[in-house]
């Protein structure tokens, strides 16, 4: 039973380019969300996906955007890059539970690095 | 900020000690969760607790809820070498309506073989 699968898993990108990180979810499950971690710090919440719409929103630039397809892979874009984006970008899923959020199942996350 | 706090922020201890984390938030909870990352790797679900739960035991872990003073602690027993890693605490808010979960800063523990 595959886990959560994401790529790339690191990548380098200067100021202004733009970027795709993709994730496919565990076996069974239909929602899909993003973190952003800072180095030494805790994931920060993004966006979630669910039915293929965004379901909630974290405090983050319209830069960032995403996409959650039929087959409940999601994509998570960042455009304009900045310095500040680089950070290890996590992407959990869970089987949709009303908005009970219960166990997240996490990727091994996508490093990002801007120069 | 909807932000907690937990501390210590590193925490060194000899193999076959114990280690307490403690995490403090800020808001009504549905539930708090322990999580396990290894560095620079993704997270791994440990053990979660309900807002209406006091205690929570899974293996070697021990969870307590304080929902009066918004906080918990996460003791591992008989630490082991292998247990070195950093442990983040989350909670789903009460007025949350999907699964959002807010991360606290982290707890870095090193165990000495």
């Amino acid at each position: 039973d595959a886990g959560v699968t994401q790529s790339p898993t690191h990548l380098i990108k200067t100021r202004g380019q733009q970027v795709t990180l993709r994730c496919s979810p565990k076996s069974g499950h239909d929602t899909v969300s993003w973190y952003q971690q800072a180095l030494g710090q805790g994931p920060q919440f993004i966006f979630q996906y669910y039915e293929e719409e965004e379901r909630q929103r974290g405090n983050f630039p319209d830069r960032f955007s995403g996409h959650q397809f039929p087959n409940y892979s999601s994509e998570l874009n960042v455009n304009a890059l900045l310095l500040g984006d680089s950070a290890l970008y996590l992407c959990a899923s869970n089987r949709y539970s009303g908005g009970r959020t219960g166990e997240l199942f996490f990727g091994e996350g996508s490093r990002l690095t801007v120069l | 900020s909807q932000q907690g706090e937990e501390d210590p922020q590193a925490l060194s201890i000899q193999e076959g000690e114990n280690a307490t984390m403690n995490c403090s938030y800020k808001t009504s909870i549905n539930n708090l969760q322990w999580y396990r990352q290894n560095s620079g790797r993704g997270l791994v679900h440990l053990i979660l607790i309900r807002s209406n739960e006091r205690e929570k035991h899974s293996g070697r872990l021990r969870v307590t809820l304080d929902t009066s003073k918004k906080s918990s602690s996460l003791l591992i027993t008989a630490s082991r070498a292998a247990d070195t890693a950093s442990y983040f605490c989350a909670w789903s808010l009460i007025s949350s309506n999907t699964g959002k979960l807010i991360f606290g800063q982290g707890t870095t523990l090193q165990v000495k073989p």
